[in-house]
């Protein structure tokens, strides 16, 4: 079974410009989730889909991030304006059953 | 606020040195207590879940315990590849975080040769 991919990997960016993640979940899982780890805490959920739906997004900060999920599958996050506390490796997860979670690489974003 | 403290932060092991990691938690309604081990520069990589107190799971060197405020992750006689840190997480029923992962910060486990 594939895993979940991310892309792109690394990412480089000034204060004030946009960016965007990518994220392909694994086949048949209906849950994706985005969640934006800081260098020495744990994951932060920022945003839960269902199917094409948005179950959750009480912490994403929705003056500059957004995100969707099209058609159920690949879902992509978006930050704009990005500041320099945005600095952080964005994760996807999916899931299949309500509790586990499965995580692909990352994204790590630096913003200067 | 559901919340989940794990502890040592940091913990550094000769090979074959037994331990165990701590998860301290509050949480609403417990439906579940994940870890994950997460090595440099990758996503967490599942492990466990508990859904009760009293329950433990195994696998390999390591197994998971959960009481009604913590868990343990117990390692036993470490090899090098075990280096990497460990995530705690709760699940709970209620609230804010109903059906969200609350992650503590981890502890870094590094096991020397």
């Amino acid at each position: 079974e594939a895993g979940v991919a991310q892309s792109p990997r690394y990412k480089i960016i000034e204060k004030r410009q946009s960016v965007a993640f990518w994220c392909n979940p694994i086949s048949g899982h209906a849950t994706l989730y985005w969640y934006q780890q800081i260098l020495g805490q744990g994951p932060k959920l920022l945003i839960q889909f269902q199917n094409n739906g948005v179950v959750d997004d009480s912490q994403l900060p929705k003056d500059r991030f957004s995100a969707e999920r099209l058609k159920g599958v690949d879902s992509t996050l978006k930050i704009q304006p990005a500041k320099l506390e945005d600095s952080a490796v964005y994760l996807c997860a999916n899931s299949f059953t309500p509790y586990e979670q499965y995580f692909g690489p990352g994204t790590r974003l630096t913003v200067t | 606020e559901d919340q989940v403290t794990q502890s040592p932060e940091a913990l550094r092991l000769q090979e074959g040195e037994s331990s165990s990691l701590n998860c301290s938690y509050t949480v609403s309604g417990l439906r579940g207590l994940f870890w994950y081990r997460q090595d440099p520069g990758k996503g967490p990589e599942f492990l466990f879940t508990l859904y009760s107190a009293g329950e433990e799971k195994e696998k390999e060197r390591l197994k998971a315990t959960l009481t009604k405020k913590e868990s343990f992750l117990h390692i036993t006689a470490p090899k090098p590849e075990d280096s990497a840190t460990y995530l705690c997480a709760v699940q709970g029923s209620y609230g804010g975080s109903q059906g969200n992962l609350i992650f503590g910060k981890g502890t870094k486990l590094s096991v020397k040769p």
